[in-house]
């Protein structure tokens, strides 16, 4: 199975910050590599696709990069509704999502 | 408009058996792959099931981490998908979520249904 590692679990930054979150796979996963926001009480919500592309109706400032086992999702200018819990997901082989990064605000 | 709406949790006996229902509107269920995903109280998110669609003779794959323990099946006739989870445990207490897979993308997503499992 592969592995999906988030880091930080627990991100606090202010309004208008550049903000990055990482997710290391625990092998090559080809940029097969998606990214969900979850906000409280609510279901996930597909934010990037195939590592970089950006699913439609998500505002420009979500961003995404990487290749082999790195990756990161980019907030370029914080805004109050970006609070949520993110999460990565690959599917080079089969489905697993990280456990998550807290984004709050500071 | 894209609608998924889970429906058929609620509280379950340890070792016991709930079906899960989820109807679809707005897109072609036919053309797609159905998934489930469920998510432990202040966890993450783990697949649980798939149905492909007739193009793919409604092919199913399970987490093996469930494998045995689930089924998942489909009517295309009401564009819904169920899911039968059996042998209940404690550690299955979850929401549980029907997505549709888009493209090799979770794209859309159901509210969730809340299985608890507790004596």
């Amino acid at each position: 199975d592969i592995q999906m590692t988030q880091s930080p679990s627990l991100l606090s930054a202010s309004v208008g910050d550049r903000v990055t979150l990482s997710c290391k796979a625990s092998q090559n996963i080809y940029k097969y590599l998606n990214w969900y926001q979850q906000k409280l009480g609510e279901a996930p919500k597909l934010l990037i696709y195939y590592t970089n592309s950006l699913q439609t109706g998500i505002p420009s400032r979500f961003s995404g990069s990487g290749s082999g086992t790195d990756y990161t999702l980019t907030i370029s200018s914080l805004q109050p509704e970006d609070v949520a819990t993110y999460f990565c997901q690959q599917y080079n082989s089969w489905y697993t999502f990280g456990a998550g990064t807290k984004l709050e605000l500071k | 408009e894209v609608q998924i709406l889970e429906t058929g949790g609620g509280l379950v006996k340890p070792g016991g058996s709930l079906r899960l229902s989820c109807a679809t509107s707005g897109f072609n269920f036919n053309d797609y792959f159905m998934n489930w995903v469920r998510q432990a109280p202040g966890k993450g998110l783990e697949w649980v099931a798939q149905i492909r669609n007739k193009n793919y003779n409604y092919a199913t794959y399970y987490a093996e981490s469930l494998e045995g323990r689930v089924t998942i099946s489909r009517d295309d006739s009401k564009s819904s998908v169920y899911l039968q989870v059996s042998s209940l445990r404690a550690e299955d207490t979850a929401i549980y979520y029907c997505t549709r897979l888009g493209n090799n993308r979770f794209d859309y997503w159901g509210q969730g249904v809340m299985v608890t499992v507790s004596s």
